[in-house]
């Protein structure tokens, strides 16, 4: 059974530019959370959804960042225009959320380096 | 607002040798506990979790954890470590929200095994 797919692994880019992270959660799981880890402010947690509508967002650092979850196999996350500071490495995970209890599954991270 | 901590940034252990990791936690209701590994380069793989019931969990390559509410911790246990446990290690709180368990993560140990 495949795991949290993310896409591209790695992604360098120059700042100013759109960057777009992808994500596809494991089959059959309702939710999906990105989060994001630096040396300086470890893993964070950014947004999450759950059947595909977005529950909190409130730790996504500025308007710049924006997430979708256009469908249940598929989430995006788009930094618009991206800067030095974004570099960071951001994981997607999912989980299957019963109403008390989930564990989430993460994916293996996109390294975003923002020059 | 709940809240997660390691004590120990960096811990060396000898192969063979038994290993203990701290985790603190602050949170107001039940918690819901965690333990995540990451090797270099990869994402976060669970090694075991509490949700109740018996406070002594088993987890995946032979770790297990206590959780002991009058102390608030959940310290993660190995009673003889391998050369490929070395990697870094997140203890994680879980707040139940309307779509699943938002973690928080502690800021991890980071584990060296000497031959």
């Amino acid at each position: 059974d495949a795991g949290v797919i993310q896409s591209p692994r790695h992604e360098v880019t120059e700042m100013g530019q759109e960057v777009t992270l992808r994500c596809k959660p494991i089959s059959g799981h309702n939710s999906l959370f990105w989060y994001r880890q630096t040396m300086m402010r470890g893993l964070e947690l950014l947004i999450y959804f759950n059947n595909n509508v977005p529950i909190d967002d409130s730790g996504m650092p500025e308007d710049r960042f924006s997430a979708k979850m256009p469908n249940a196999s598929f989430s995006t996350l788009k930094i618009q225009p991206s800067e030095p500071r974004d570099s960071a490495v951001y994981f997607c995970a999912s989980s299957f959320f019963q109403g008390s209890t989930d564990t989430q599954y993460f994916g293996p991270g996109t390294r975003l380096t923002v020059l | 607002a709940q809240s997660v901590t390691q004590p120990d940034i960096h811990i060396t252990v000898s192969e063979g040798a038994s290993l203990e990791l701290r985790c603190n936690y602050s949170y107001g209701a039940t918690p819901y506990l965690f333990w995540y590994v990451q090797s270099p380069g990869q994402g976060l793989q669970l090694l075991l979790k509490y949700f109740s019931g018996d406070t002594l969990v088993q987890g995946i390559k032979g770790f297990e954890a206590e959780f002991k509410r009058s102390q608030s911790s959940f310290n993660l246990r190995k009673p003889s470590v391998h050369w490929s446990d070395a990697a870094e290690y997140f203890c994680a709180v879980g707040a139940l929200t309307g779509g699943g368990n938002k973690l928080t993560f502690g800021t991890g140990t980071q584990l060296k095994v000497e031959l």
